[in-house]
C-alpha cells in the first residue's frame, strides 16, 4: 500500500528556531507538493516540483522558507527563522505527471511559540 | 486572479441527499477536483472533472460547467461518515499548480 509519509508528524519549536519537514513521495511519482492548511487560508500551495526540478514556488514567504529535493526519494521544506505565524498544518503530496489526482501525506503539525 | 467560492458549512439528514456547489474564476483551466478531509485527516481524492457533464462514481458524483465556471459534488445516501469538509480545486492550464477553496464542512445529523 504505497503512501506518502512525512516527518515530524508534530513539531513544537520556539520562535526563531530552524524547523526542517521532510516528505518521501510514493515510488514513481514525478511531481511533488508542498501546502500549508490553516484554519483562516486553507489550503495554500508553497511549492511544487516536477522530476526534482522546482517549477513554483511564488506561494512561499522567499526570505525564511526553502524547498529542495536532494534526490527523488526525499523532499525537504526549511523555515529559518520561524515565526508564530507559520503555525500550520504542512502536508506533502505526490503525483504522476499524465495522471489525475494527487496522494496527500499525513501533514505536519507545526507550532510556533 | 484566482477565486474559488463554496459554503462555509451545510448540515443534512443520514440517508438523505446534498450538493455542494463550487464557482471558480480562474486565469486558466485544466480540469477540477473534489477532495473529502475529516478533521486532524489529510484530503483524499474523489473526483475529477475537465469536461462539461456528470461524474459517477457509487454514491458521490461531481458536475461540471467549464462556460459557467461551475460545479458541484452530489452525495447520496448520506451516512455519518460523510461529516467532513469537502474541498473543490481548480487546476491551471499550465502545469499542475492546484488552487484549493476554503473547503465545505458537511455536517450530518441522525
Amino acid at each position: 500500500d504505497a503512501r506518502v509519509t512525512q516527518t515530524p508528524r508534530h513539531k513544537v519549536t520556539e520562535m526563531g528556531q530552524e524547523v526542517t519537514m521532510r516528505c518521501q513521495p510514493i515510488l514513481g511519482h514525478n511531481t511533488v507538493f508542498w501546502y500549508r492548511q490553516t484554519m483562516m487560508q486553507g489550503l495554500e500551495l508553497l511549492a511544487y516540483f516536477r522530476n526534482r526540478a522546482p517549477l513554483d514556488d511564488s506561494g512561499m514567504p522567499k526570505d525564511r522558507f526553502s524547498a529542495e529535493m536532494p534526490d527523488a526519494t526525499l523532499a525537504t521544506l526549511k523555515i529559518q527563522p520561524s515565526e508564530p505565524r507559520d503555525s500550520a498544518v504542512y502536508f506533502c503530496a505526490s503525483g504522476l505527471l499524465e495522471a489525475e489526482t494527487q496522494y496527500f501525506g499525513p501533514g505536519t503539525r507545526l507550532l510556533v511559540l | 486572479g484566482q477565486n474559488i467560492d463554496q459554503p462555509t458549512e451545510m448540515t443534512a439528514t443520514e440517508g438523505a441527499i446534498v450538493q455542494i456547489n463550487c464557482t471558480y474564476q480562474t486565469s486558466g483551466f485544466n480540469g477540477l477536483f473534489w477532495y473529502q478531509q475529516h478533521a486532524g485527516e489529510a484530503p483524499t481524492f474523489l473526483s475529477y472533472n475537465v469536461l462539461d457533464g456528470l461524474e459517477e462514481k457509487g454514491r458521490f458524483s461531481s458536475f461540471l460547467s467549464r462556460s459557467k465556471g461551475y460545479s458541484y459534488l452530489l452525495l447520496k445516501e448520506l451516512q455519518m461518515k460523510d461529516s467532513a469538509s469537502y474541498l473543490c480545486a481548480v487546476r491551471d492550464a499550465g502545469g499542475f499548480k492546484t488552487i484549493f477553496g476554503a473547503g465545505t464542512r458537511l455536517f450530518v445529523k441522525a
